[in-house]
């Protein structure tokens, strides 16, 4: 596609749910990046691909959050026994590494836990 | 561990005049990079300009441009000419090169361009 689509745009949970949330990096970006934006906050980095793999994971808070890229394309970022501290917008942004450091990013799935 | 501060949570300014945005970082690296972002209510963070922090000049974007002093570990944003589609939130933020090359970002200012 021509940017970084992210599905849903919103997401309205109850305290406990498991939810997923989705990234469809720019075609041809080795690299996806999550990040959390909490209000009044600038984004937190959560964790990074390279291709398949995560290569960093050291943002994410706790065994809750887990991530997936099977493909080495789109991304799922998974959130068990959701909290109401979990709400908050997730970013996702994907880049060329190595060859321009311009990391695009998506318009976030706002996530609310009631 | 890097910081990015980001002192002023809000900002305003007149239509066609000048604003400066600051932002201080902390970081022990030589080779990194810093970006400014603005994040506008759709959500979406879009690069505005860039810094390598081995270059001395300062980069410059049309209306958009930085005061880069490294050894002060400064990096503000200068807008010229501001435009009401400037407003939105504007974000400093810090990247290591190598690694995950993951972005540090500071607080954020919300800039308001008055008409």
């Amino acid at each position: 596609g021509a940017g970084v689509s992210q599905t849903p745009s919103n997401k309205v949970t109850e305290k406990g749910k498991y939810v997923e949330l989705r990234c469809d990096p720019i075609s041809g970006h080795t690299a996806l990046y999550w990040y959390r934006q909490s209000l009044g906050q600038g984004p937190e980095f959560l964790i990074y691909f390279q291709g398949t793999g995560a290569a960093d994971d050291s943002g994410l808070p706790n065994d809750r959050f887990f991530a997936v890229r099977p493909e080495g394309s789109v991304s799922t970022l998974k959130i068990q026994r959701t909290e109401r501290g979990d709400s908050a917008v997730y970013l996702c942004a994907s880049s060329l590494r190595g060859l321009n450091t311009e990391a695009f990013f998506g318009q976030g799935t706002r996530l609310t836990v009631v | 561990a890097q910081t990015v501060t980001q002192s002023q949570p809000e900002m305003s300014v007149q239509e066609a005049e000048t604003v400066t945005l600051s932002c201080t970082y902390d970081t022990s690296e030589n080779n990194y990079y810093l970006f400014w972002y603005k994040q506008p209510p759709s959500r979406q963070m879009i690069l505005v300009i860039r810094q390598e922090a081995y270059k001395q000049q300062n980069a410059t974007e049309n209306r958009f441009s930085v005061n880069f002093q490294k050894a002060a570990k400064s990096f503000s944003l200068k807008i010229s000419d501001s435009q009401l589609g400037d407003t939105a939130m504007y974000f400093c933020a810090f990247m290591k090169r190598g690694g995950s090359e993951k972005l540090v970002f500071g607080k954020g200012t919300k800039l308001t361009v008055n008409p």
